[in-house]
């Protein structure tokens, strides 16, 4: 089974400044139909999770353009390229190539 | 509109029995999967397990396996995550979300939670 490992734990980003976390899985999560499975979620404080973005670098319904993802087979990238109040939260990314499927630890970015 | 919709917060003493629900509505609950996600008291998102209520095609976690069980009943349009003999450590948020599969992925609909506390 797959583990996920994300960087940095805690993120403290200035307003208007860009914000990039890491997730590299133990195992490549590209499957053969050229999909890389993927995912990142947002926490909000005193929230449920919503969905950001899914394989990898796809933009979820509604999520702002600021964000976005990138990355192939263990090595991947979530950046917002310019922090906004309104990103403080916990972000996950979650694999889903085969289950079980797993999610990272959680990167919480916080506001200076 | 998509909504899943959860039972109500759970007090239980160790060693009762629990089912908690999730109501799909607004979409066709028999074509997408329900997933149910934990998170203990301060901790990040832990995976369960995932079901397809059309064919009752059922997947657990390695940690969850025997644990819980997570079933559905497509008349009602509900998954259910189920307790034989609740532990104080089961205390946590439990969250069941939509997962879209297939050739696409994503949980894109989630619902508010269900706390549940275990203690004697």
């Amino acid at each position: 089974d797959a583990v996920m490992t994300q960087s940095p734990l805690f993120l403290p980003v200035t307003p208007g400044e860009p914000a990039s976390i890491s997730c590299r899985s133990t195992e490549s999560l590209l499957h053969r139909n050229g999909n890389n499975y993927l995912d990142w979620y947002l926490q909000k404080p005193g929230q449920s999770p919503q969905l950001l973005i899914y394989l990898g670098s796809n933009r979820a319904s509604g999520v702002p353009d600021r964000f976005s993802g990138s990355g192939s087979g263990t090595d991947f990238t979530l950046k917002i390229s310019r922090v906004e109040a309104e990103d403080v939260g916990v972000y996950y990314c979650m694999e889903a190539l085969e289950t079980p499927y797993s999610f990272g630890q959680g990167t919480k970015l916080e506001i200076k | 509109e998509v909504q899943l919709v959860q039972s109500g917060p759970e007090v239980k003493k160790p060693g009762e029995s629990l089912k908690i629900s999730c109501k799909g509505s607004g979409y066709s609950f028999t074509s997408y999967w329900i997933a149910w996600v934990r998170q203990m008291p301060g901790k990040g998102l832990e995976w369960m397990g995932i079901i397809y209520p059309g064919v009752s095609d059922t997947r657990y976690s390695p940690s969850f396996q025997g644990q819980v069980t997570i079933s559905a009943d497509k008349s009602v349009t509900t998954a259910y995550l189920q307790w034989r003999s609740l532990k104080a450590s089961d205390s946590a948020i439990y969250y069941c979300a939509r997962w879209v599969g297939g050739t696409s992925s994503g949980s894109d609909y989630w619902g508010q939670g269900t706390l549940v506390t275990v203690s004697s």
